[in-house]
């Protein structure tokens, strides 16, 4: 059974540089989410996705970020222009929702550690 | 506005002793209500949820309590193990719609031999 995957595990880059991080989700599931983790906090809810619309943008999601989830399947997610205020860990989540409501788990992945130089 | 708190941000455990981790949430809205555990460099791993429908849902040596009166739900480990020893997250979201998380600061538990 395999669960989440992102890649990177760790992103190192120069502030004003654009960078990329990938999630495979658990195959069946049809929600994928993002979140941000900065030290000593709880994930915070950047977006997430029912197949392949993107539904909800947190607020923290400035234009600098978009993400993607081109066929339903894995999710990108871009931050251009990076600010060091960006250094945290990005982590992916996925679980499966029937119909409107659920009370499923996410499963998370091991994250993306972005560090801006 | 911190929607979800857990107010001990560590807890040392004598191992073979119980273990009990508190949070308080604000939101009326949420009916979901999760507990998640990490360890350094690895994401958060799910342990165990309850919905507001319950009070009280085991999984072996985890249980987990809701008070929905006073908004509150605490994580019970018993016997407490070393392997035990991480950082545990408290997350709450409603049932309907996004279904998004909203975690707590997480508590240290560290379990000593």
């Amino acid at each position: 059974d395999t669960g989440v995957s992102q890649d990177p595990r760790h992103k190192i880059t120069k502030r004003g540089q654009n960078v990329t991080f990938r999630c495979d989700p658990i195959s069946e599931h049809n929600r994928l989410y993002w979140y941000r983790q900065t030290l000593g906090q709880g994930p915070e809810f950047l977006t997430y996705f029912q197949n392949e619309a993107q539904l909800e943008k947190s607020r923290l999601l400035s234009d600098r970020f978009s993400a993607e989830r081109p066929k339903g399947s894995f999710s990108t997610l871009e931050i251009q222009r990076t600010e060091q205020g960006d250094s945290a860990m990005y982590l992916c989540a996925s679980s499966l929702v029937f119909g409107a409501r659920g009370d499923q788990p996410q499963h998370f992945g091991d994250g993306t550690r972005l560090s801006i130089l | 506005d911190q929607q979800v708190k857990q107010n001990s941000p560590s807890l040392s455990v004598q191992e073979g002793r119980i273990s009990i981790l508190n949070c308080d949430y604000t939101n009326s809205m949420f009916d979901y209500f999760l507990w998640y555990k990490k360890y350094p460099a690895e994401g958060p791993t799910f342990l165990i949820s309850i919905s507001s429908i319950k009070d009280k849902n085991e999984d072996g040596r985890f249980t987990v309590f809701l008070n929905k009166s006073a908004k509150h739900l605490s994580l019970h480990i018993v016997p407490s193990q070393p392997g035990d020893s991480a950082v545990y997250f408290c997350a709450a979201s409603a049932v309907q719609g996004a279904q998004k998380l909203v975690f707590g600061q997480g508590t240290r538990l560290t379990i000593n031999p």
